[in-house]
């Protein structure tokens, strides 16, 4: 059935410092990957997504990568800051607007 | 976002016991979801709606039942709780019609405790 693989499940950086997240799906006809940010005691929200016909987006600091080929993509946060402690999950969908598959979670803490 | 709102936010309640979980949204959104959240296993799909008239099940929906009593309300039953139901339950909504229709705005979460 469908999955989502994502490595590591924890994640220690020096503030300052570059985070990679990475994420594997199962269902070749995936075609939208959405990374979701859940601080601590709060709901999950969404800080970036990229769909299948795009390689690669920006948005400040944050970016995601995809290779379609080798059904992997990744999470790039650079400069990072405490603030961004969290746990970050990675999701896969194969419709528009349809069910999303999660990933595990990976849990950032970013050090003073 | 206080556009989705669950009720209750904590319940403790024993083995067998009945539980309904609420969740409702004033976001015109027509797509409804229920999660759980487990440490180390992420979110994992319980039911999903996309309509009044659509039910669906997801990864996980033993033991669970929904009811989508409207397009801004879907709740979640559990039939007769078991300790390992013990989680964080969270409702999602997305909205086919709107200029982000993949993107699911989550509840802020009902802990529920099965002892």
């Amino acid at each position: 059935g469908e999955n989502v693989e994502q490595h590591p499940s924890t994640l220690s950086v020096q503030e300052g410092d570059s985070a990679v997240i990475k994420c594997t799906y199962s269902d070749s006809a995936s075609n939208y990957f959405p990374w979701y940010k859940q601080e601590l005691g709060k709901r999950p929200q969404l800080i970036i997504d990229i769909r299948s016909n795009v390689g690669e987006k920006k948005d400040q600091r944050i970016a995601v990568t995809l290779n379609k080929t080798a059904k992997h993509f990744s999470l790039h946060i650079t400069e990072t800051q405490p603030e961004d402690s969290a746990v970050y999950f990675c999701a896969a969908s194969r419709n528009q607007g349809g069910k999303l598959i999660f990933g595990q979670g990976t849990e950032l803490s970013v050090k003073p | 976002d206080a556009d989705v709102t669950q009720t209750p936010r904590n319940r403790i309640t024993k083995t067998g016991k009945r539980i309904m979980l609420e969740c409702s949204q004033t976001k015109g959104h027509d797509r409804m979801y229920w999660y759980r959240q487990d440490p180390g296993l992420g979110l994992r799909l319980i039911y999903y709606s996309f309509d009044v008239k659509d039910i669906n099940k997801g990864e996980i929906s033993d033991g669970y039942s929904v009811s989508r009593q409207a397009q801004a309300k879907f709740s979640l039953s559990l039939e007769s709780a078991i300790p390992n139901q013990t989680a964080l339950y969270f409702c999602a909504t997305s909205g086919a019609g709107t200029g982000r229709p993949d993107t699911q705005y989550f509840g802020p979460g009902t802990r529920l405790t099965v002892l």
